[in-house]
């Protein structure tokens, strides 16, 4: 069965950086396409960015960009996401997802990780 | 970025009842449109897809419509299991963009 296992939650302090890793099982790691959604507490939800297992290539929000980056592993099925300069209103959970077979969909979520800045 | 709306923002229902939530695109995005739920402390999980596909493993009573820029999730007899946060999101355009959610409680 499709799992995506996210690293614990992470304390950092404003200007920091955190990195989070996604580490996928159930599927061909590289054949899916890997989003990364946040949610601050009591909040919607915001897409942050995608990367392509396969090649590596990414795709990041507008306001993310610069500060966030993601990475993949494909020797561990692991997709990573760095996001540097925090600030307190990055006090969130961050989710990865899969891309579903039908382009932007996210049919499996890893649990979320809690990132307090 | 494309704006997504959803009304009402909350609403109480009863177990049994029939439940319509609405989401609104400011532009056209075909059927690319996709509803989650989410219940709390949990992560959102994938309900329908492209407007009207029903997500597998996902309850019957759950059925979405819609087209262009008004599209509709119904719940047709609300469970107990129901009450949570529904969301639509976009995926015709990056990035996609999620709604601000409708609560369903009692």
């Amino acid at each position: 069965q499709v799992q995506l296992v996210q690293s614990g939650a992470e304390v950092k302090k404003p200007g920091a950086s955190v990195k989070v890793s996604c580490k996928a099982s159930g599927y061909t790691f590289t054949s899916y396409y890997m989003h990364w959604v946040r949610q601050a507490p009591g909040q919607g939800l915001e897409w942050m960015a995608i990367i392509n297992p396969s090649g590596g290539s990414t795709t990041y929000a507008q306001k993310f960009q610069g500060r966030v980056t993601m990475t993949r592993d494909t020797s561990t099925s692991t997709v990573y996401m760095e996001l540097s300069s925090l600030r307190s209103e990055d006090t969130a959970v961050y989710y990865c997802a899969r891309r579903g077979p039908v382009a932007g969909t996210a049919d499996y979520w890893g649990q979320g990780t809690l990132v307090t800045v | 970025d494309i704006q997504m709306t959803q009304s009402p923002s909350s609403l109480s229902a009863s177990v049994g009842d029939r439940v319509t939530i609405t989401c609104r695109a400011n532009q056209s995005i075909s059927t690319y449109l996709n509803w989650y739920q989410q219940n709390p402390g949990k992560a959102p999980q994938l309900l329908i897809y492209a407007a009207s596909g029903l997500q597998s493993g996902v309850s019957s009573r759950f059925s979405g419509s819609g087209s262009g820029t008004d599209f509709t999730l119904t719940i047709s007899s609300l469970q107990s299991e129901d009450f949570a946060t529904y969301y639509c999101q976009q995926s015709y355009i990056t990035p996609p963009t999620f709604g601000p959610g409708t609560k369903v409680d009692v």
